[in-house]
């Protein structure tokens, strides 16, 4: 099946610094992709839709400023947290719709840590 | 707006006994309804999902999963468990166009010997 790789899988950054974590669609094009946070014990909270070649889409509450994310090209989206703060800890994941779009492949997530 | 509930956040079976992960949704218009399976370190896989016809929806593993409209539910089952079910179980709905997922917030099932 399709895979979608993320990039890192654990990240430790300090507070004030920012981190890119980047969303790979290996053996199929993604025009479009999309970026969740989970909390523990918590759902899977979607902030963006990450459009290739235009602006990402945000949902509401989600800073823009903060998270920026940039849809480089049709295998690769990345979001960086800016300006990290220790309530951005969190794990990241993304995702990408398959052809049909009756169904979404997932990364691995992303594990942030701020401290 | 759309919602999922997952009432158990852990399930506790011994390994071959069936084991019914329960999944409501809450919304105003037609939905299509997805489960998905987190092994550890791992990305979300597609369990089975349901999008029209046959309210019995049969997946991989020998998992099924059955759509009820009046009860609002899609309720995951498997009549005998193994070790290797050991993961967590997210329900989840989409809009029409598939673009939005919302999830329930996860049941982990622990199959014990």
């Amino acid at each position: 099946g399709a895979v979608v790789s993320q990039h890192p899988s654990r990240v430790i950054c300090k507070s004030g610094t920012s981190v890119k974590i980047e969303c790979r669609s290996l053996d199929f094009q993604a025009t479009t992709m999309f970026w969740y946070r989970q909390f523990p014990k918590q759902s899977l909270m979607l902030m963006a839709t990450s459009n290739e070649g235009s602006k990402a889409t945000y949902e509401q509450g989600v800073e823009k400023d903060k998270f920026l994310i940039n849809h480089a090209s049709l295998t690769l989206s990345t979001l960086t947290v800016t300006s990290a703060h220790p309530e951005d800890s969190s794990f990241y994941i993304c995702s990408a719709p398959s052809s049909s779009g009756h169904e979404q492949y997932f990364g691995p997530g992303t594990r942030l840590t701020v401290t | 707006a759309q919602s999922v509930t997952q009432l158990d956040s852990q399930v506790p079976v011994f390994e071959e006994a069936p084991v019914e992960l329960r999944c409501n949704y809450s919304s105003s218009v037609s939905v299509y309804l997805f489960w998905y399976v987190q092994y550890p370190n791992q990305g979300l896989q597609l369990l089975l999902k349901y999008l029209s016809g046959s309210t019995l929806v049969k997946g991989i593993n020998g998992f099924e999963a059955e759509f009820n409209k009046s009860q609002t539910s899609f309720h995951l089952r498997k009549p005998s468990v193994h070790i290797s079910d050991t993961a967590e179980y997210f329900c989840a709905v989409s809009d029409a166009n598939f673009n939005k997922f919302y999830f329930g917030s996860g049941t982990k099932l622990n199959v014990k010997p």
